[in-house]
């Protein structure tokens, strides 16, 4: 079975940082790109970030850019999403989520984690 | 990078048809055939069921199909059964490395 589980999430003071995890399992990971999707408390879906089968082609919301990193480690079927600098408004259920081809921006996003709760607050 | 434009309710009674639009820019939805629509029950990660405006992954029924005019998406439901009832996503690529979401609409079988 395909599966990605996520992990990291977490309470965090706002100004902190954290680091959240996504394994993979039951695919060839490194044949496809993956992105991360937010979603606060009863709002609706955001994008965050995407990365391309090899890293090579990244993009990242305006409302993240100079304070998430998203990366990959193929060799460990992994995907990453460093958070800098966390506001209140990161406040949110984050999806790890994988395109349905290799090409990054398709947005096909078949297949979906289960999520990992963020939540920054003093 | 502003959110598309979608109802944010829309509602049928089973075995009616409805449709949900999206409603971007030429620089989202009117520029790329790279429009997705996403299922979310409530408490349930979200579920592809179309992408690349109208394609339909296996595994979704017929009864959704997808299409698009000008900056305007459309996903229509037939024969809607009470298992539709549900949040429905739009999201489209938008340039430069960026992808949009829709706000959502709540679908509500009569």
């Amino acid at each position: 079975d395909v599966q990605l589980v996520e992990s990291g999430g977490g309470w965090v003071q706002p100004g902190r940082s954290l680091r959240l995890s996504c394994a993979a399992s039951g695919i060839t990971f490194d044949d496809y790109a993956m992105h991360w999707v937010r979603q606060a408390p009863g709002k609706g879906l955001e994008w965050v970030s995407g990365i391309s089968w090899n890293g090579a082609s990244i993009g990242y919301a305006d409302s993240v850019k100079g304070r998430f990193t998203i990366s990959r480690d193929n060799a460990k079927n992994s995907l990453s999403l460093q958070m800098n600098s966390l506001r209140a408004e990161d406040t949110a259920l984050y999806y790890c989520t994988k395109a349905k081809y290799s090409s990054t921006w398709v947005g096909a996003f078949d297949i979906w984690g289960q999520g990992t709760m963020v939540t920054v607050s003093s | 990078q502003s959110a598309l434009t979608q109802p944010p309710s829309a509602s049928g009674s089973p075995g009616q048809s409805v449709t949900i639009s999206c409603t971007g820019t030429s620089s989202d939805v009117g520029g790329y055939n790279y429009v997705s629509w996403f299922q979310q029950h409530p408490g349930k990660a979200p579920k592809l069921m179309i992408y690349e405006v109208s394609k339909r992954p296996s595994g979704v029924p017929d009864r959704f199909s997808g299409s698009k005019s000008g900056n305007t998406a459309s996903l229509t439901v037939s024969g809607l059964q009470a298992e539709d009832e549900a949040d429905y996503y739009c999201s489209s690529y938008a340039g430069r490395n960026d992808l949009v979401f829709g706000g959502g609409t709540k679908l509500t079988v009569l």
